[in-house]
């Protein structure tokens, strides 16, 4: 089964720091990536997606992400983060040949915790 | 624009007792529908999704059960509730059209089962 990997489930760092939340997934055939955030007990917001063409995403409140086929991964970063990014960020992917089941895969989570 | 409704948005239920949860998009035809639990500090699970009237499949086997009576409105019930069941419920819907799956989701309900 495909699957997606957010090794860090939690991740502090101090206001104004990067940052670069790490998502991996199973195959690279024909795949779409999203990431998505959760503010506390809202739903969730999509940030950014890679569809096609350029490997540099770029979404809302600064954040960008890179798709790297060889290394099936789709890592999120922010160069400067502020209080109000802490939140759970969600990596997701569907598969173009998925056709049948029509859901997206999520990870875990990543809780960003945006410190003073 | 599309938008997306849940309701309610809190909801405390003893042991035992029936659910029902209710989501309604507005603004698109025929959308796919899903629903999704996060139990406490823990990711998303896909329950249940839907890709038309009277449509449903089953990701997860519980005691919960999904409806779609309607084009855009999809129900979440169970008969019995479990203290397991405690959570934060989500529904989204995406384009039957789009093979890339992007969902939106609603604000979500938060259920507490004591």
């Amino acid at each position: 089964a495909q699957s997606v990997t957010q090794l860090d489930s939690q991740v502090p760092v101090f206001e104004e720091a990067p940052v670069e939340l790490r998502c991996n997934y199973s195959s690279s055939v024909s795949v779409y990536l999203f990431w998505y955030v959760q503010y506390p007990n809202q739903g969730l917001q999509l940030l950014l997606k890679y569809l096609s063409g350029s490997t540099l995403v770029k979404g809302i409140n600064g954040f960008e992400a890179e798709f790297n086929k060889s290394q099936t991964s789709f890592h999120l970063r922010k160069p400067s983060v502020h209080i109000s990014d802490t939140a759970e960020y969600f990596c997701a992917v569907t598969w173009g040949m998925d056709t049948g089941r029509r859901a997206l895969t999520f990870g875990s989570g990543t809780r960003l915790q945006v410190q003073p | 624009s599309q938008t997306i409704h849940q309701w309610p948005a809190t909801l405390v239920q003893p042991v035992g007792s029936p659910l029902s949860l209710e989501c309604t998009v507005e603004g698109t035809s025929n959308p796919n529908l899903y629903w999704y639990r996060q139990a406490a500090g823990r990711g998303l699970q896909l329950l249940f999704y839907s890709v038309g009237i009277g449509q449903i499949s089953s990701e997860v086997p519980q005691n919960l059960s999904a409806s779609r009576p309607q084009d855009r409105q999809f129900i979440l019930s169970s008969k019995k509730l479990l203290l397991s069941d405690s959570g934060f419920y989500l529904c989204a819907w995406s384009l039957l059209a789009l093979s890339y799956n992007e969902q939106f989701f609603g604000p979500g309900t938060r259920l507490t089962v004591l």
